[in-house]
């Protein structure tokens, strides 16, 4: 059973940097993409980026290119979202989940059919 | 940048009802749309994917159509539980893009 847990609620100041954790189990961590996706209080779903744990390759969201980081460490299952700058309008809660397959699988994947729980980043001074 | 413009932004139907969504993206982004489906307070859940190919465990209810630039959720007999916010979104390559979403509910 495939699960995604994320690490626990956040308050930052304007100007500080945030990094949430996603560790996955159930599935081969490195055979699979994993995304970040953003919600603001209220709004709807905003795409950040993608993780391939299998060669460390990475995308972002032109909106977040420059601000946001991308890892993972396939020791412990877990890929990590940085963002640094924080202002404001990045209070939302942070969704990690799995993506499709990274490496040639002998089934059909599909995009995020597994979320993490979500973590709380508000941004306040 | 690709867009991808959910109409409409809110709908009110009765249960038992037949309620479709559509999903414009500005750019061919041929089969590669899936629909998600967010209840209030709850994580999204995978509806649709590869525009029409229904994720295990989904209501036969939902059904996803179109290619390339246009694409529809319809939910055959709307019920009580299919109140939520429905998002499509542009899958593979990058950046992955999502609609504005389509809030559903009761009237």
């Amino acid at each position: 059973q495939v699960h995604l847990v994320q690490s626990g609620a956040e308050v930052k100041k304007p100007g500080a940097s945030v990094k949430v954790s996603c560790k996955s189990s159930g599935y081969t961590f490195t055979n699979y993409y994993v995304h970040w996706v953003r919600q603001a209080p209220g709004q709807g779903l905003e795409w950040m980026g993608w993780i391939n744990p299998h060669d460390n390759g990475a995308a972002s969201a032109h909106t977040f290119q420059g601000r946001v980081t991308l890892t993972r460490d396939t020791s412990i299952d877990t890929a990590y979202m940085e963002l640094n700058r924080l202002t404001a309008d990045d209070t939302a809660v942070y969704f990690c989940a799995r993506g499709r397959a990274a490496v040639s699988l002998p089934i059909a994947t599909v995009p995020l059919g597994d979320w993490g729980q979500g973590t709380l980043v508000t941004v306040s001074s | 940048d690709l867009q991808m413009t959910q109409s409409p932004s809110s709908l009110s139907a009765s249960v038992g009802d037949k309620v479709t969504i559509t999903c414009r993206a500005s750019q061919d982004i041929s089969h590669n749309l899936a629909w998600f489906q967010q209840r209030p307070g709850e994580v999204p859940s995978l509806l649709i994917y590869g525009a029409s190919t229904l994720q295990s465990g989904v209501p036969s209810r939902f059904s996803g159509g179109g290619f390339g630039t246009d694409f529809t959720l319809t939910i055959s007999r709307l019920q009580s539980e299919d109140v939520a916010t429905y998002y499509c979104l542009k899958f593979d390559g990058a950046p992955w893009t999502f609609g504005q979403g389509t809030k559903v509910e009761i009237k």
